[in-house]
């Protein structure tokens, strides 16, 4: 079946950047996403991608997607203490959009 | 910026007892998810819901669970019968299209 699959720890120094991995199943994927999650709050939209599309910027934020390798990334340039949290990946399950989740990549940014 | 946002944001139940989750979607969403997370795994679909119907449906979303749009504001997941191992943080989800969803901040169910 579809899986996600993510490292569960990341720490880095404030300034530098963060690079977040991810590796999926579903080759038929339109959409992958990101998420993120501060301690007790819900799951924020950070960017996603079309599947026709190998790089995508955002400010801070560079997704590259290599389809052939069924790979994500999510680099965060500059790190700032205020981006320590949860960050998810995800692929689309279904023809409705159900989303399939990574476990979860817990990064935490050192002063 | 407008949110999703969920009711309660912590249900505390015994085993047995019937729950009921709110939801407030984006006003011009038209498409609407149900998700859960167990502590300490994946975040987990249950169930899709568009033009008042179910579009999907895990196998998690069996016989006890239902959803609707009573008022059409509202979104509501309701477990007929709780049992201990649906505790979990319940996220809804809502979009214009299937390609964005937003979540709300999600409510921890606690089954005693």
């Amino acid at each position: 079946g579809e899986d996600v699959e993510q490292s569960l720890f990341l720490s880095v120094r404030e300034g530098d950047s963060s690079v977040i991995n991810c590796t999926y199943t579903d080759s038929s994927s339109t959409y992958l996403y990101w998420y993120k999650q501060e301690p007790g709050a819900g799951l924020q939209l950070l960017t996603y991608i079309f599947s026709n599309m190998d790089m995508k910027q955002d400010q801070r934020l560079t997704v590259l997607l290599n389809k052939k390798d069924k790979h994500l990334s999510l680099r965060i340039a500059d790190t700032q203490t205020g981006d320590s949290a949860i960050y998810f990946c995800a692929e689309h399950g279904g023809s409705q959009g159900n989303l399939i989740f990574g476990k979860g990549t817990k990064l935490s940014v050192k002063p | 910026e407008p949110e999703v946002t969920q009711t309660p944001s912590h249900q505390v139940t015994q085993m047995g007892q019937e729950v009921i989750l709110r939801c407030v979607p984006i006003s011009n969403h038209l498409y609407f998810y149900w998700y859960r997370q167990i502590l300490g795994q994946k975040v987990e679909f249950l169930v899709s819901f568009y033009n008042n119907e179910i579009s999907e449906k895990s196998e998690i979303f069996d016989d006890q669970f239902s959803v609707e749009r009573p008022d059409g504001s509202n979104f509501t997941l309701k477990i007929r019968s709780t049992k201990l191992e649906d505790s979990a943080m319940y996220f809804c989800a809502t979009g214009t299209d299937y390609n964005e969803q937003f979540f709300g901040p999600g409510t921890r169910l606690t089954v005693l």
